[in-house]
């Protein structure tokens, strides 16, 4: 298994600002994801951060809004913008496979 | 449409007892399914996982069994004890499941108390 770190744990922001997410890995790993948890759903996957080339967002997601780097091997970056309360949730980034993915802590933002 | 349904949002179970947790899912594309645990303010913490290629899995307490004709599977945890409160997500994806490899389609999860 793999240890990941989230910065920050948590977060207040005022709408209309962007936040950035990032991610640490103690390990080199191909594929980091990023998910989504709003309140009293189940986890959703964001898009997938393969080191060297562009980020492959799922439907409904797009780069404008969920912007993403990474710059290598162990750390992405996830950017929330142009905030409205309907972007609070948890934020979650995991590496791994279609049958073994590891869990950051995750990032829990409320957008007042 | 939810396609990995947990129904049960939660379950007590008292010490040393079996907890059984549920989840049905309607894709017959997917071919991996997950279980994790979540205790409040952490990540999703991997717990076990099956492939579609066989019906039981075993990794101590734990015990996933997947009944693909029903589209259904099952996480036991035998003795159940007071550390396994949390929630607990039943997750799928598959090898050849549209979109990303790495999309893990999870339910809304079923959050276990297990009582002393």
């Amino acid at each position: 298994s793999a240890v990941i770190s989230q910065k920050p744990s948590r977060d207040i922001c005022q709408r209309g600002t962007s936040l950035t997410i990032q991610c640490q890995v103690d390990s080199q790993v191909t594929m980091m994801f990023w998910y989504r948890q709003q309140p009293g759903q189940s986890l959703t996957l964001i898009a997938t951060a393969n080191q060297g080339s562009e980020a492959t967002y799922e439907s409904g997601f797009v780069i404008d809004k969920f912007p993403i780097s990474r710059p290598n091997l162990t750390f992405s970056t996830l950017t929330v913008s142009n905030m409205s309360p309907e972007d609070s949730s948890i934020y979650l980034c995991s590496v791994g496979h279609f049958y073994e993915q590891y869990f950051g802590p995750g990032t829990r933002l409320t957008v007042t | 449409d939810q396609q990995v349904k947990q129904n049960s949002p939660s379950l007590s179970v008292q010490e040393g007892r079996i907890s059984i947790l549920n989840c049905d899912y309607t894709n017959s594309m997917f071919d991996y399914f997950l279980w994790y645990k979540k205790y409040p303010a952490e990540g999703p913490t991997f717990l076990i996982s099956i492939s579609s290629i066989k019906d039981k899995n075993e990794d101590g307490r734990f015990t996933v069994f997947l009944n693909k004709s029903a589209k259904h599977l099952s996480l036991h945890i035998v003795p159940s004890q007071p550390g396994d409160s949390a929630v607990y997500f039943c997750a799928a994806s598959g090898r050849n499941y549209g979109g990303s490899q790495g999309n893990l389609i999870f339910g809304k999860g079923t959050k276990l108390s297990v009582k002393p």
